[in-house]
């Protein structure tokens, strides 16, 4: 089936440590992005990517990193200089061209700062 | 001020009311509208997208565009238990550097039976 995989599904981090949370897709989509999720504030966009080896950051990118170096890959890593990093991130994938505007998105991962 | 602004709810309806949603934005470079649904823990679904002012219908769901006023809604007819969750609107601007989705604050809605 094609879609988005998020991995894992509930994340424990020690503060000062980085983690990367996984997203692969296979609907052979060029643009991916990654949002925050916090709870009353909606999505907020962290980095998108419309090709591969290339990305943009988004409204909150500092702390955060990310790669895209195959087109159904793109992780996102949280950083230790990310100050308040529990949140619930998601990662979504649409096809090219203006007219194609929906996004899809994966189940998410919940990380949690311990 | 947010680009984007939607009342966090929480809208709780009887079952087979009608539920009416909105979401105000301040900037005219948004040229697609959408409504997102989300369950608990999961990720959002698209629902509706509409790119004009006024109506366009699919089944239960309404979407509403009021470009001159800067005003989106989603009515939902005969709503049931299972259109409980929080609702998403969003919109998009295309920009050189990639298309930008842009998120409301989402309104968790109740349907009791």
């Amino acid at each position: 089936d094609g879609g988005i995989t998020q991995s894992p599904k509930y994340l424990f981090r020690k503060e000062g440590q980085n983690v990367t949370l996984s997203c692969e897709q296979n609907l052979n989509h060029d643009a991916m992005y990654w949002y925050r999720q916090d709870p009353g504030q909606g999505l907020r966009l962290i980095y998108y990517s419309q090709i591969v080896n290339d990305f943009q950051k988004g409204d909150i990118a500092e702390g955060y990193s990310v790669s895209r170096e195959k087109k159904e890959s793109f992780p996102l890593t949280v950083t230790s200089a990310q100050k308040n990093p529990t949140a619930f991130y998601l990662c979504a994938s649409s096809p090219p061209g203006l007219g194609n505007t929906e996004a899809f998105f994966g189940q998410g991962t919940r990380l949690t700062v311990v | 001020q947010k680009e984007v602004e939607q009342d966090p709810g929480p809208l709780s309806v009887p079952e087979g009311a009608i539920v009416s949603l909105n979401c105000t934005y301040s900037n005219s470079a948004f040229q697609y509208f959408m409504w997102y649904r989300q369950y608990s823990r999961k990720g959002p679904e698209l629902l509706m997208y509409t790119y004009s002012s006024g109506n366009k219908e699919d089944g239960r769901f309404t979407a509403q565009v009021d470009k001159s006023s800067k005003y989106i809604s989603l009515f939902i007819r005969d709503s049931q238990p299972s259109d409980s969750a929080t609702y998403l609107c969003a919109m998009i601007r295309f920009k050189a550097a990639g298309n930008k989705l842009t998120f409301g604050g989402g309104t968790r809605v109740l349907v009791k039976p």
